[in-house]
């Protein structure tokens, strides 16, 4: 059974700085997905890792990808109260066995940002 | 571009009472799914359904019932609701199966359950 943890679960930052959000994943998977969820709202598609060594970028945020340590990180980098929200990683099951369209989330990263 | 539309947003329920979610979504997705979001839990599957015409239990199915009722639409029924489901319910859709997999899950708005 496919395991996802996400640490820190809750993150208070101060404007400016940097920090990183932590995903691991316990069986071999091709795909880790993020989402931003603000309040009451739905979730938001930010990344999609597809390959080990995958980088991407958008704006302050970078998602990276590690499948041999079967770890994914979030880095915030000058993080502004924008960037407040929960912040969830998926992870697909592998491709055999019928569990590639099941995506397994992380209980989430609350986000703090103050001024 | 309306997306994945969830009905109702809003539903207050009896112990005991039934009622269907609805979803449908306008992307010509293949696949779709029902989550549903607890406090500190993440958000967990409930069913899913990989193409039209099937349907598999996700991780928490007990209590549930679904219904893929063509390619757009996919319900999700509570015959006989418990105050354990109170939760917020999530439908989304993807591509897949799709040749590049580059193809994250579209989420509806919500719905927001609580049975008394």
């Amino acid at each position: 059974e496919l395991k996802v943890e996400q640490n820190p679960l809750f993150l208070s930052m101060q404007e400016g700085k940097n920090y990183t959000i932590y995903c691991n994943y316990s069986t071999t998977s091709d795909r880790l997905y993020w989402y931003r969820q603000d309040p009451g709202k739905s979730l938001e598609s930010l990344f999609v890792l597809l390959s080990n060594g995958a980088v991407k970028q958008e704006g302050r945020l970078m998602a990276s990808l590690d499948t041999k340590a079967r770890l994914s990180t979030l880095h915030i980098t000058a993080a502004v109260h924008d960037l407040s929200a929960t912040y969830f990683c998926a992870v697909a099951g592998p491709r055999s066995g019928g569990s590639n369209y099941k995506l397994t989330f992380g209980k989430g990263t609350l986000l703090t940002v103050n001024p | 571009n309306a997306g994945v539309t969830q009905t109702p947003k809003f539903q207050v329920l009896k112990t005991g009472q039934s009622m269907t979610l609805q979803c449908a979504q306008d992307m010509n997705h293949n696949s779709m799914y029902w989550y549903r979001q607890d406090p500190g839990m993440g958000l967990r599957l409930i069913y899913y359904s990989a193409s039209e015409g099937t349907t598999d239990k996700g991780e928490v199915p007990n209590g549930y019932n679904v219904s893929r009722l063509n390619k757009r639409e996919f319900s999700l029924r509570l015959e006989s609701a418990a105050p354990s489901q109170t939760s917020v319910y999530f439908c989304a859709s993807s591509e897949l199966p799709a040749s590049s997999y580059n193809s994250p899950l579209h989420f509806g708005n919500g719905t927001r359950l609580t049975v008394t």
